[in-house]
């Protein structure tokens, strides 16, 4: 089945104490993406990829990393997560080059909150 | 980036076609329009798309007029089901996908 896993799904953690959302998916999709969904400000992009080793920051980078060392991967790193970053989280991947309709496919969602 | 405009909520009945507008003055040559439905706590899922004209799937049509600097999702005979938030994006083209804007969204309530 096609689909994009994020974990954890849910995460409760502390002020400071590092942590990485794994974002994994099935499709060779070159092009991956992450993004922040928080009440009233709908979907924004916080980094993205398009491809193994091109990462490139979206509209609100700070205080997050990202890597793309594999093509299924691209794990999103909060060095030292702060209670600002307490959000919904969705990892997105598609085609790169109008190879099908430009569909994103979106993973469930990793509900972080920092105490 | 093409910035995108869209009403905040929506109501509609069961059975009703329900049309909902996305402005976007500053879209691109080479942009297109998609249309993505969220239900909550779950990632948005692919409408539709459209660059011109009129798009038709088996679940909505998108209308775009000629200038571009606007579109509307259509959805015909609304379901309880249809509940949702949709949101309109305007990017990719052929330069790829780069940044991606997406606007705050229009909540459709539909009831019984």
């Amino acid at each position: 089945e096609a689909q994009v896993t994020q974990n954890p799904r849910y995460l409760i953690t502390v002020t400071g104490k590092k942590l990485t959302v794994t974002c994994s998916q099935n499709m060779n999709h070159e092009y991956m993406s992450w993004y922040r969904q928080d009440p009233g400000l709908g979907l924004r992009q916080i980094y993205y990829s398009m491809n193994v080793e091109v990462t490139d920051k979206g509209d609100v980078p700070e205080g997050y990393k990202v890597s793309r060392k594999e093509k299924r991967n691209f794990p999103l790193i909060l060095e030292s997560p702060s209670p600002n970053q307490t959000s919904l989280y969705f990892c997105a991947s598609s085609f790169l080059w109008d190879k099908n309709t430009g569909e994103l496919f979106f993973g469930e969602g990793s509900r972080l909150t920092v105490l | 980036l093409a910035k995108t405009t869209q009403p905040i909520s929506m109501d509609s009945y069961e059975g009703q076609e329900v049309n909902i507008t996305c402005s976007h003055n500053n879209i691109a040559t080479n942009d297109y329009i998609t249309w993505y439905q969220q239900f909550p706590s779950q990632g948005p899922r692919f409408i539709i798309q459209g660059y011109k004209t009129k798009v038709t799937n088996e679940v909505a049509s998108l209308f775009i007029p000629a200038d571009r600097k606007s579109s509307t999702l259509s959805l015909p005979r609304v379901s309880l089901s249809d509940t949702a938030v949709y949101y309109c994006l305007v990017g990719r083209g052929n330069t790829g996908f780069q940044k991606l804007v997406f606007g705050t969204g229009t909540r459709l309530l539909v009831s019984p």
